[in-house]
């Protein structure tokens, strides 16, 4: 199957600073890609869909200042965490579509780990 | 509005019994359904996926899920649980599926799943 791949897999920051993960589709095209977020114990919850070559559409709540979304090509999406805070704390994962495989399944990334302290 | 409810938050069954995780969902539409396996600490991988058709879905591993319209239910079934299979589950609803269409997923609160040998 397709293959997501997120960079950094884990990550411990200042607050204060920012931070970048990288989501990449590996072997396939990906016009849009998702992140997630995911606390402790909980569900996944959708951010923002990532559009390549235009904005991101963000979901209900989250602040688009905050967490930066840049789709430049159509295997790289990279979400910044800006001036991250200790709430910032969480399991991002990304998605992306393939199109040309099962009538466009998503395949999820490894998943990125922040700490912020 | 879409959602999804997973009912049983922790199930612990012995290996070899059979399983059965459940799965709610609410949709004005005809639903694509999905069921996700994570391991702690990882991404997510699909164990099947529901778009029309057969109501009984085979998926990978074992597992199978049958959609019951009436019931707006999609529950996840094993018929012998094997060790390796303790992880938590995630029950998804999409609204979409269509080449160029977002195809955003709403993922259930999960269920726990551990093993007892």
């Amino acid at each position: 199957g397709a293959v997501v791949s997120q960079h950094p897999s884990w990550v411990i920051c200042k607050s204060g600073t920012s931070v970048k993960i990288e989501c990449r589709s590996l072997d396939f095209q990906a016009t849009t890609m998702f992140w997630y977020r995911q606390f402790p114990k909980q569900s996944l919850m959708l951010m923002a869909t990532s559009n390549e070559g235009s904005k991101a559409t963000y979901e209900q709540g989250v602040e688009k200042d905050k967490f930066l979304i840049n789709h430049a090509s159509l295997t790289l999406s990279t979400l910044t965490v800006t001036s991250a805070h200790p709430e910032d704390s969480s399991f991002y994962i990304c998605s992306a579509r393939d199109l040309h495989i099962g009538a466009g399944e998503l395949f999820f990334g490894e998943g990125s780990r922040l700490t912020v302290l | 509005a879409q959602s999804v409810t997973q009912p049983d938050i922790h199930i612990t069954v012995s290996e070899g019994a059979s399983l059965e995780l459940r799965c709610n969902y609410s949709y004005g539409a005809t639903p694509y359904l999905f069921w996700y396996v994570q391991s702690p600490g990882q991404g997510l991988q699909l164990l099947l996926k529901y778009f029309s058709g057969d109501t009984l879905v085979q998926g990978i591993k074992g597992f199978e899920a049958e959609f019951k319209r009436s019931q707006s239910s999609f529950n996840l079934r094993k018929p012998s649980v094997h060790w390796s299979d303790a992880a938590e589950y995630f029950c998804a609803v999409g609204a979409s599926m269509l080449r160029g269409a977002t195809n955003k997923l709403i993922f259930g609160t999960g269920t726990l799943l551990a093993v007892q040998p």
